[in-house]
């Protein structure tokens, strides 16, 4: 398997615009997970998923945020509109029956 | 609620040297336990997790970890540090039933020294 995949890698954006950000989880996967690692606030949930339905949203910061799962095999994450205070790493998991979970490789947003 | 503590933000060793990182945690419900280790600019691997078997778990790398109730600690132990293991490891929480997402410590940065 390819592992969770995330796209972009790298995104810088200005201030005020709407960025995207992409994740497919591993095959057979029934939970899926975005979590934000910034130097000040460290690892943290944004949002997670099960078989597609949001579960919990307590973490995502306000309602800029929002994420989606349309279907078994892709998720995003969207930021409208984005803030500086918005730079940070973001991380897309997967897992099967929400335990042992899986990371993709990131995707370290920049907002000037 | 839960929580974790990584006591230590940077830990350094001599390469052949015993690696402790340590990790308490808090929680209203039994615990799932896990170390990831994040090299630079790369995802979160899994290094090992508890999941209420055996106390002693064995991961990747030769790292194990020992789950003490008693303590409330899930400390992460490699007996030879080897040059590549420098990175940043982190200890994480879950309920082993309900909410799913992991709670994580704030990390800690290994420094293996030639």
């Amino acid at each position: 398997d390819a592992g969770v995949i995330q796209s972009p890698r790298h995104e810088v954006t200005e201030m005020g615009q709407e960025v995207t950000l992409r994740c497919k989880p591993i095959s057979g996967h029934d939970y899926l997970f975005w979590y934000r690692q910034t130097m000040m606030r460290g690892l943290e949930l944004l949002i997670y998923f099960n078989n597609n339905v949001p579960i919990d949203d307590s973490g995502m910061p306000e309602d800029r945020f929002s994420a989606k799962m349309p279907n078994a095999s892709f998720s995003t994450l969207k930021i409208q509109p984005s803030e500086p205070r918005d730079s940070a790493v973001y991380f897309c998991a997967s897992s099967f029956q929400g335990y042992e979970q899986y990371f993709g490789p990131g995707t370290r947003l920049t907002v000037t | 609620a839960q929580s974790v503590t990584q006591l230590g933000s940077h830990v350094s060793v001599s390469e052949g040297a015993l690696v402790l990182l340590r990790c308490n945690y808090s929680s209203s419900v039994p615990p799932y336990l896990f170390w990831y280790v994040q090299y630079p600019n790369q995802g979160l691997q899994l290094l090992l997790k508890y999941t209420s078997a055996a106390t002693l778990v064995k991961g990747i790398n030769g790292f194990e970890a020992e789950f003490k109730k008693s303590e409330t600690s899930f400390h992460l132990t490699k007996p030879s540090a080897h040059m590549s293991d420098a990175a940043e490891y982190f200890c994480a929480v879950s309920e082993s039933t309900g909410r799913r997402a992991l709670t994580f410590g704030s990390g800690t940065r290994l420094q293996v020294q030639p």
